[in-house]
């Protein structure tokens, strides 16, 4: 199955800061997740987005984040003033099939929060 | 009542043994129980799943073992090799709404030659 690609691999950034996490799908897939996993911890669900609206989101997904689809293709996770506690890798998802329940994780990012 | 409890949190197994994870749930709604398998840094990656009506399900050297009335779910892996070696997350989610998953805490996996 074909997966999502995500940049950058890696973001460093200062406290306080915006961040712009980027999924790339490879076609044209309408359903997408995004989670995080601080490190050595669980996956945490953030946020759905199905046809360019959120699906549903978690107790995580405060106003500091916000999702988007801007060009029809590329599919960002926006923070808007990063904290220390925003350091974690984190995974872009697409559905496998509209009706289907797969997920199918993307490599992730890898922020780091200074 | 949405948390899915996985353990052990570390297994050492012998090549050529048996790996078994377990997972329990609450939400007697979930209707979709995925395993993930996951190398350092890496995304998750799919590796079966099952869905309640049946009570286990094969996919090479993986099982998954679902009993409905325990709310508990298991993988076995099968003759274990060293590039099995990597940590493995259950999920749960309800098919409907959202789809988000909810997952596990996470067991890392030892295979030793």
């Amino acid at each position: 199955e074909p997966e999502v690609t995500q940049t950058p691999s890696h973001q460093v950034t200062q406290m306080g800061q915006e961040v712009i996490l980027r999924c790339v799908p490879i076609s044209n897939h309408l359903y997408f997740y995004w989670y995080r996993q601080i490190l050595g911890q669980k996956v945490e669900f953030l946020v759905s987005f199905y046809n360019n609206e959120i699906s549903e989101k978690s107790e995580i997904f405060d106003d500091q984040f916000s999702v988007e689809r801007p060009d029809g293709s590329n599919f960002t996770l926006k923070i808007r003033s990063t904290k220390l506690e925003d350091s974690a890798m984190y995974f872009c998802a697409r559905r496998g099939t509209v009706r289907g329940n797969e997920q199918f994780f993307g490599p992730g990012t890898r922020l780091t929060v200074l | 009542q949405q948390q899915v409890k996985q353990s052990p949190q570390s297994l050492i197994v012998q090549k050529g043994g048996i790996s078994i994870i377990n997972c329990a749930y609450e939400n007697t709604a979930f209707d979709y129980f995925p395993w993930y398998q996951q190398f350092p840094g890496k995304g998750p990656a799919l590796l079966i799943a099952i869905r309640p009506d049946v009570s286990e399900k094969k996919e090479g050297r993986f099982t998954i073992s679902f009993n409905k009335s325990a709310k508990q779910f298991s993988l076995h892996i099968m003759d274990s090799q060293p590039g099995d070696s990597a940590t493995y997350f259950c999920a749960a989610c309800l098919s409907y709404g959202g789809n988000q998953f909810y997952f596990g805490t996470g067991t890392s996996l030892t295979v030793i030659p």
